[in-house]
């Protein structure tokens, strides 16, 4: 089992609607869970951190964690195409290191 | 402030040949890191270091070497390129280590091994 799954995508939406990113980790230790945007030929950039159970709002984005079932989603609501890109999910473990998830790439159709 | 600044941004190598990715930073960072990403896949880290002196192995440092002899400085060594290396590297600091910190990765690295 990998340390941090993510769902594979890719993940298409139409312009306006919720785009739903889910990772999953194996690690019950894990303190802290990042989402990374990639941009195509980028570097990743953060867009979210979240360190404790229920949800987490930052503009668009919310980020959702529930550390009993090692689960965390990041939502982007009223999706634009500039939101067109991969997606990280991160999580830190007590080994003080980040483990990578492969990525989810979405698209926003106009 | 540059941020974390990489270079070469681009290089191809012959098998066997070995090189020098390098990566500053200006932000006294005590956290730096390597990390490679092949083609659809996430980010794998080779080494990190703490601190100046200090340096550890990551999840894949076969086939690399780092050192780090200043707070800014943390050069990533190839020797004997295979073309399993090839990849884009992007190197990356945080103040502290903590949980609660902040990545901040350089523009990346292409690195092709023929």
């Amino acid at each position: 089992q990998k340390e941090v799954e993510q769902n594979s995508g890719p993940l298409s939406v139409p312009e306006g609607a919720i785009a739903s990113l889910n990772c999953t980790y194996s690690d019950r230790g894990s303190q802290s869970f990042f989402w990374y945007r990639q941009y195509s030929g980028k570097s990743p950039e953060l867009i979210m951190s979240i360190y404790s159970n229920g949800d987490k709002e930052d503009g668009r984005f919310t980020a959702q964690l529930n550390k009993a079932s090692q689960y965390v989603s990041l939502l982007i609501r009223d999706s634009q195409p500039s939101d067109s890109a991969t997606y990280l999910c991160a999580v830190w473990t007590n080994a003080g290191k980040s483990t990578f998830g492969d990525g989810t790439t979405l698209t926003v159709k106009p | 402030n540059a941020g974390v600044t990489q270079t070469p941004k681009f290089r191809i190598l012959k098998i066997g040949q070995s090189m020098t990715l390098q990566c500053a930073q200006d932000m006294n960072h005590n956290y730096m890191y390597w990390y490679r990403q092949d083609p659809g896949m996430g980010l794998k880290l080779i080494y990190y270091s703490v601190g100046a002196g200090i340096t550890d192995k990551g999840e894949v440092p076969n086939g690399y070497n780092v050192s780090r002899s200043t707070t800014e400085d943390f050069p990533l060594r190839l020797e004997l390129a295979a073309p399993s290396q090839t990849s884009v590297y992007f190197c990356a600091s945080s103040p502290r280590g903590k949980s609660t910190d902040t990545q901040y990765f350089g523009p990346g690295t292409r690195l092709t091994v023929l």
